[in-house]
């Protein structure tokens, strides 16, 4: 059974464009969750989205959003990106959004922004 | 920010040792979490906890969720070398909402 699948792995980008990270759960799972990895301020969680319904969003400025497709696959959005955004984009799927320990995670996009 | 801290940050450890990390929260979580990340890859969940009190094994690791739902605790017994990387705590009020900790570095004495 394939892990959960996000693309591109490395990007680099410069202040004040935008990016598009993508997300393909594992086959069966329909909740994604997104994080973002920094060495600054660990892991924080960004969005969950299920049934293409926003279930939860953390405490991040609207230049980040996300959307979640009918097979579940996800994007995350960042416009007018800052220096500060550099980070490991994490994405995680689930069979449902209650079942945390059915969680897995991907291996990560990396986010370089210049 | 993160509202668990994580202890400690960092570890030598060398083979055949106990290895004990600890999470305490300002607030109460229903279910916590410990995950291992490596180099290169998310992070991987070894331990889920759900009722106040509850001590759980994987192996040689052990979990215990605290009484007062604001702490938790990680044992690695008899650490093998591969047991190296990074071990965060989390904790969650809203299914897969979770808050991490600042994470537990793990590494092998020279």
């Amino acid at each position: 059974k394939a892990g959960v699948t996000q693309t591109p792995r490395y990007l680099i980008k410069t202040r004040g464009q935008q990016v598009t990270l993508s997300c393909s759960p594992i086959s069966g799972h329909r909740s994604v969750s997104w994080y973002q990895q920094t060495p600054g301020q660990g892991l924080q969680f960004l969005f969950e989205y299920f049934s293409e319904t926003q279930r939860n969003k953390g405490n991040f400025p609207g230049r980040f959003s996300g959307r979640q497709f009918s097979n579940s696959r996800s994007e995350m959005n960042v416009s007018t990106l800052e220096l500060g955004d550099s980070a490991l984009y994490l994405c995680a799927s689930s069979l449902f959004p209650e079942s945390t320990d059915t969680q897995y995670f991907g291996p990560g996009t990396r986010l370089t922004v210049l | 920010g993160q509202q668990l801290n994580q202890s400690p940050q960092s570890m030598f450890i060398q083979e055949g040792e106990d290895v004990s990390m600890n999470c305490t929260s300002s607030s109460i979580f229903n279910t916590w979490l410990w995950y291992k990340q490596d180099p290169g890859e998310g992070p991987v969940l070894l331990i889920a906890l759900y009722k106040a009190g509850e001590l759980t094994s994987n192996g040689r690791l052990t979990a215990q969720f605290g009484i007062t739902r604001k702490d938790s605790f990680l044992n690695i017994s008899a650490s093998i070398p591969s047991d190296v990387g990074i071990y965060f705590c989390a904790g969650s009020n809203a299914g897969n909402m979770l808050t991490f900790g600042g994470g537990t570095r793990l590494m092998v004495k020279p």
